[in-house]
């Protein structure tokens, strides 16, 4: 069965710091991925997508995203995290023509 | 352009009560999706309309209905809320206009509560 999985839970890093965010991947043909993020309160939003082609992907915000085929992986990067990109984040990858599945969130503590 | 709206925002039911969430997107898509989110879960698709006057189930239906009224609107319906509804619930839309557009937009959530 196809499945998003985001292995981390909870992730704390310090202003100015990079970061990275793992996102893994089961499907059968080419997957069309997405990262969002949802700030408290808020609905989400979209950061970046994959579809085809380059492999790595620009985003909002000064994200990017690196598919991977090799290790079913497509993890996000920021090279310097600011107070304000922490929230929760979802990764999530279209099923068929209408479903998509969604990770369990990672979230993001980010210390002054 | 508001985007996808969606009312109430906050909503206090007692066990067995009706309610029907409404949501509704300015932007001609044609799909529309109805999630829950809860802590721990990320989001479950109750149901979705990939077209207008067509509605499918998702992941977990049981205990709601949707209505494709048009399409602008997609409603979703908790004929007998139980506390187990209890929730933060999503709607989506994604267009398909011109070139294939994958990603979904997201309205603010009503946050549900069920006594």
């Amino acid at each position: 069965a196809q499945s998003v999985t985001q292995p981390d839970i909870h992730i704390t890093v310090s202003e100015g710091a990079s970061l990275e965010l793992r996102c893994n991947y089961s499907y059968g043909a080419t997957p069309y991925l997405f990262w969002y993020v949802q700030s408290p309160g808020q609905g989400l939003q979209l950061l970046l997508k994959y579809f085809s082609g380059d492999t790595l992907v620009q985003g909002i915000k000064g994200f990017e995203a690196e598919f991977k085929r090799s290790q079913s992986s497509f993890n996000l990067r920021k090279p310097s995290v600011h107070w304000s990109d922490a929230a929760e984040y979802f990764c999530a990858g279209l099923s068929g023509t209408y479903k998509y599945i969604f990770g369990t969130g990672t979230r993001l503590k980010v210390l002054a | 352009n508001a985007g996808v709206t969606q009312t109430p925002k906050f909503q206090v039911l007692k066990t067995g009560q009706s309610m029907t969430l409404q949501c509704a997107q300015d932007m001609n898509h044609n799909s529309m999706y109805w999630y829950r989110q809860d802590p721990g879960m990320g989001l479950r698709l109750i149901y979705y309309s990939a077209s207008e006057g067509t509605t499918d189930k998702g992941e977990v239906p049981n205990g709601y209905n949707v209505s494709r009224l048009n399409k602008r609107e997609f409603s979703l319906r908790l004929e007998s809320a139980a506390p187990s509804q209890t929730s933060v619930y999503f709607c989506a839309s994604r267009g398909l206009e011109g070139g294939f557009q994958h990603e979904q937009y997201f309205g603010p959530g009503t946050r549900l509560t069920v006594t």
